[in-house]
């Protein structure tokens, strides 16, 4: 079976650009979480969605910041304008109704100049 | 806010040593996971422990929970190259606001020298 997948793997883009990222989450799996990965701040939670509707946002860093689930099988992060301190690993995670074990993908690697 | 403490942050042991990463917080956790990351790919479950006391064994790893369910440890055994990741832990919100969320410690880079 596919693991979670994410598009793209890699974005480098100028400050200022609109950055879409996507999640297309594990068959099956109703909650969807969106990270965020640096060196100075570790893994920090964004948001997270159950059965497609967002559940806790707190995470969210600013308005530039907005995800969507409008399908239980697709997701989007997106962040307009980017800014430098932006550049990150962003990851989505799902988990299964029944489990606590999230299964993430491989990560969007932002690097935004 | 549930925060984790996990210590030590960086890790640099000859192949064949024992170590132990401490993960603490002063929040109780309904549970606790551990992952493992390589460079280029997301987090990879190890274990969950549940119960207060808890220890589990993956073959030279010991996972152990305190019994508060405020803390936690992993322990390897004559780490080999292999092991070499960064190690996470992650306690899941006990209820209410916190419910189905993950806090995540700043994790342990572990380097393994044959």
């Amino acid at each position: 079976d596919a693991g979670v997948i994410q598009s793209p793997r890699h974005e480098v883009t100028e400050m200022g650009q609109e950055v879409t990222l996507r999640c297309k989450p594990i068959s099956g799996h109703n909650s969807l979480f969106w990270y965020r990965q640096t060196m100075m701040r570790g893994l920090e939670l964004l948001i997270y969605f159950n059965n497609n509707v967002p559940i806790d946002d707190s995470g969210m860093p600013e308005d530039r910041f907005s995800a969507k689930m409008p399908n239980a099988s697709f997701s989007t992060l997106k962040i307009q304008p980017s800014e430098p301190r932006d550049s990150a690993v962003y990851f989505c995670a799902s988990r299964e109704p029944t489990g606590e074990t999230q299964y993430f993908g491989p990560g969007t690697r932002l690097l935004v100049l | 806010t549930q925060l984790l403490e996990q210590s030590p942050q960086f890790l640099s042991i000859q192949e064949g040593e024992n170590l132990t990463v401490y993960c603490n917080s002063s929040s109780v956790f309904s549970s606790l996971q551990w992952y493992r990351q390589e460079p280029g790919e997301g987090p990879v479950l190890l274990v969950t422990v549940v119960t207060g006391g808890e220890v589990k064994k993956l073959k030279r790893l010991t996972f152990q929970f305190g019994d508060a369910r405020k803390d936690s440890s992993l322990h390897i055994t004559a780490a080999q190259p292999g092991d070499t990741g960064l190690y996470l832990c992650a306690g899941a919100g006990a209820g209410g606001t916190s419910y189905g969320k993950l806090t995540f410690g700043q994790g342990t880079i572990l380097t393994v020298h044959p």
